[in-house]
């Protein structure tokens, strides 16, 4: 059964430094999400990309963050400069016809 | 406008009995009400997923009951096992799933043997 992978699984970083999440989404599939989720607490939104442009975003999704898709299988989020709060589950999705398939998540910790 | 709001926040059931959780919503935009499973360390996990134009759906062991006039949903585990033991996440969506889903808070379910 296809799936979302991500990688890399964890990632510790120290604060200011830059950090590239990767997700690669099921192949067929057009839409494509971040989610984060802090220790504890919900899953929330982070941005939406269909057609190699961001479609939604979210507040938290500031200049800090950016997506891509590089190529035609791997979809990017890129943190420039992190912070201590940013320190999260971060979760790719991606959409079949109705429904969001979630990969496994990178645990990123800042120090 | 966005919320989803889930109640109860944790939940322990006896093995073999039943497990409720709720969850209600404000916006009537909102056209697709999928429920998740996470387990520790795992990403959601897509259970069931219910539509506004039925009131009930069931998979197996799991029913969403849907109530559109009171805004509201809920998932029932029937004979509850304790590999069911995780967290539970309602959310909702427009556009039948293709936009971005809101949460609920999750609520952790114990299964006692």
């Amino acid at each position: 059964e296809p799936e979302v992978t991500q990688t890399p699984s964890h990632q510790v970083t120290q604060m200011g430094q830059e950090v590239i999440l990767r997700c690669v989404p099921i192949s067929n599939h057009l839409y494509f999400y971040w989610y984060r989720q802090i220790l504890g607490q919900k899953v929330e939104f982070l941005v939406s990309f269909y057609n190699n442009e961001i479609s939604e975003k979210s507040e938290i999704f500031d200049d800090q963050f950016s997506v891509e898709r590089p190529d035609g299988s791997n979809f990017t989020l890129k943190i420039r400069s992190t912070k201590l709060e940013d320190s999260a589950m971060y979760f790719c999705a991606s959409v079949g016809e109705y429904e969001q398939y979630f990969g496994p998540g990178t645990r990123l910790t800042v120090t | 406008q966005q919320q989803v709001k889930q109640s109860p926040q944790s939940l322990i059931v006896q093995k073999g009995g039943i497990s409720i959780i709720n969850c209600a919503y404000e916006n009537t935009a909102f056209d697709y009400f999928p429920w998740y499973q996470q387990f520790p360390g795992k990403g959601p996990a897509l259970l069931i997923a219910i539509r506004p134009d039925v009131s009930e759906k069931k998979e197996g062991r799991f029913t969403i009951s849907f109530n559109k006039s009171a805004k509201q949903f809920s998932l029932h585990i029937m004979d509850s096992q304790p590999g069911d033991s995780a967290t539970y996440f309602c959310a909702a969506s427009k556009n039948q799933g293709a936009q971005k889903l809101v949460f609920g808070q999750g609520t952790r379910l114990t299964i006692n043997p």
